[in-house]
């Protein structure tokens, strides 16, 4: 079985320019997530999908990222204009149908250096 | 106000030693408690989880965890360590109820002596 895919794994870009990532979660995993990592931290959640729409996007900054999973199977995470402190590990996690645990699977990761 | 503490930064061992790594959690009623590890360059893959019942929990590479109630704590051990088990250890609990987002902890780095 594949896991979560996500590309590209690393990006370096200069503040005020735009970004993005990309995630295909496992097949069959409805729900999707994305995280933030800052180098020494935890990650943290970002947005949270089930399907196709979003169940929890309290904590992604509004102004400059944005999320979308259109087709409720791979999403995209967009930054526009990136910061500084945006620099960090960008990871997508998926989770299977059913009855929720909180177990996820994750990807890899996406590196993002903002200059 | 709820949260997850893993209070060692950094923990040093020797290869055969033994390990112990703290995670203690501030939750109304008992969470969902996972341990995810992540290698240098990698994303994080589960360890092990705890639901219900039996306290002690088994997982992969030879990983256990204990849960106390009464500390609210849900400690990952493993009786010798490797020089493979270098890295970055996380403790996520996961609320009951709600939207089943897991909250992570900070993460404690592994670092195997020779």
């Amino acid at each position: 079985e594949a896991g979560v895919a996500q590309s590209p794994r690393y990006k370096i870009i200069e503040k005020r320019q735009s970004v993005a990532f990309w995630c295909n979660p496992i097949s069959g995993h409805a729900t999707l997530y994305w995280y933030q990592q800052i180098l020494g931290q935890g990650p943290k959640l970002l947005i949270q999908f089930q399907n196709n729409g979003v169940v929890d996007d309290s904590q992604l900054p509004k102004d400059r990222f944005s999320a979308e999973r259109l087709k409720g199977v791979d999403s995209t995470l967009k930054i526009q204009p990136a910061k500084l402190e945006d620099s960090a590990v960008y990871l997508c996690a998926s989770s299977p149908s059913g009855t929720p645990t909180g177990e996820l699977f994750f990807g890899e990761g996406s590196r993002l250096t903002v200059l | 106000a709820q949260s997850v503490t893993q209070p060692d930064i950094h923990i040093t061992v020797s290869e055969g030693a033994s390990l112990e790594l703290r995670c203690n959690y501030s939750y109304g009623a008992t969470p969902y408690l996972f341990w995810y590890v992540q290698s240098p360059g990698q994303g994080l893959q589960l360890l092990l989880k705890y639901f219900s019942g039996d306290t002690l929990v088994q997982g992969i590479k030879g990983f256990e965890a204990e849960f106390k109630r009464s500390q609210s704590s849900f400690n990952l051990r493993k009786p010798s360590v490797h020089w493979s088990d270098a890295a970055e250890y996380f403790c996520a609990v996961v609320p009951l109820g709600g939207s089943y987002i897991p909250t992570f902890g900070r993460g404690t780095s592994l670092i195997v002596h020779p």
